[in-house]
């Protein structure tokens, strides 16, 4: 079964326009980890954001935020005011911790086109 | 500091020959991972290894491919004998797991292979 869930293959949004980026996990664990990573058409893989499962408030990075909804199993990344630049694959990824596994695993990943 | 090098950059080999694809992490990192990158399947943890020792080698599509850690600065990942459907992006990333479960993966440039 799919741990990581993105749902979106593909989306088109306007310049400067809010875009969401859904996320959805399934874990046993209570202490967990979740990523979101930024590839290029370069190819780099970059990190964004990074959302632990005890952090009470949503984590935030420049224009960059997580909705996390934790009894929704939900990591949505939020980029506000969206910019030309922001065109890639985005991935969603999670680190359970409960059994120190350690494994980090993706999601089928999201590209997000930024119309001018 | 250097982030993770990966070599070779490009391979284009042809069915049955051997490849090796190397990787040396960020010099303190404890975790290193090795990803495969398609467009069907994604991004797939093939292994990773904590203070050079494998962890989980459950993502190893078979016995065609092994991985080592020989010392803190160097892996390999080999594939003996490649076949046509080994052609895709491999990813090394490695990551320092603090007390807590943040520690975000430092990527690779990857290694683009093709088997002809």
């Amino acid at each position: 079964a799919q741990k990581i869930t993105q749902t979106q293959p593909g989306m088109f949004v306007q310049e400067k326009e809010a875009v969401t980026l859904d996320c959805t996990y399934d874990t046993s664990d209570q202490s967990y980890g979740l990523f979101w990573y930024k590839q290029p058409s370069s190819g780099e893989m970059i990190f964004l954001i990074y959302q632990g499962s005890y952090d009470e408030q949503n984590a935030t990075e420049g224009r960059y935020s997580l909705n996390f909804q934790k009894a929704r199993k939900s990591a949505n990344l939020v980029i506000s005011a969206s910019q030309l630049g922001d065109s890639a694959m985005y991935f969603c990824a999670m680190r359970e911790g409960e059994n120190r596994d350690d494994k980090i695993i993706f999601g089928k990943g999201t590209r997000l086109h930024i119309l001018p | 500091d250097a982030g993770v090098i990966q070599s070779p950059r490009h391979e284009v080999t042809e069915m049955g020959q051997e490849v090796t694809l190397r990787c040396k992490p960020i010099s303190g990192h404890d975790y290193l991972f090795w990803y495969r990158q398609t467009m069907m399947r994604g991004l797939e943890l093939l292994i990773y290894f904590n203070n050079n020792v494998p962890i989980d080698d459950s993502g190893m599509p078979e016995d065609r491919f092994s991985a080592k850690m020989p010392n803190a600065s160097f892996s390999t990942l080999k594939i003996q004998p490649s076949e046509p459907r080994d052609s895709a992006v491999y990813f090394c990333a490695s990551s320092l797991l603090t007390g807590g479960l943040s520690g975000e993966l430092f990527f690779g440039e990857g290694s683009r292979l093709t088997v002809l």
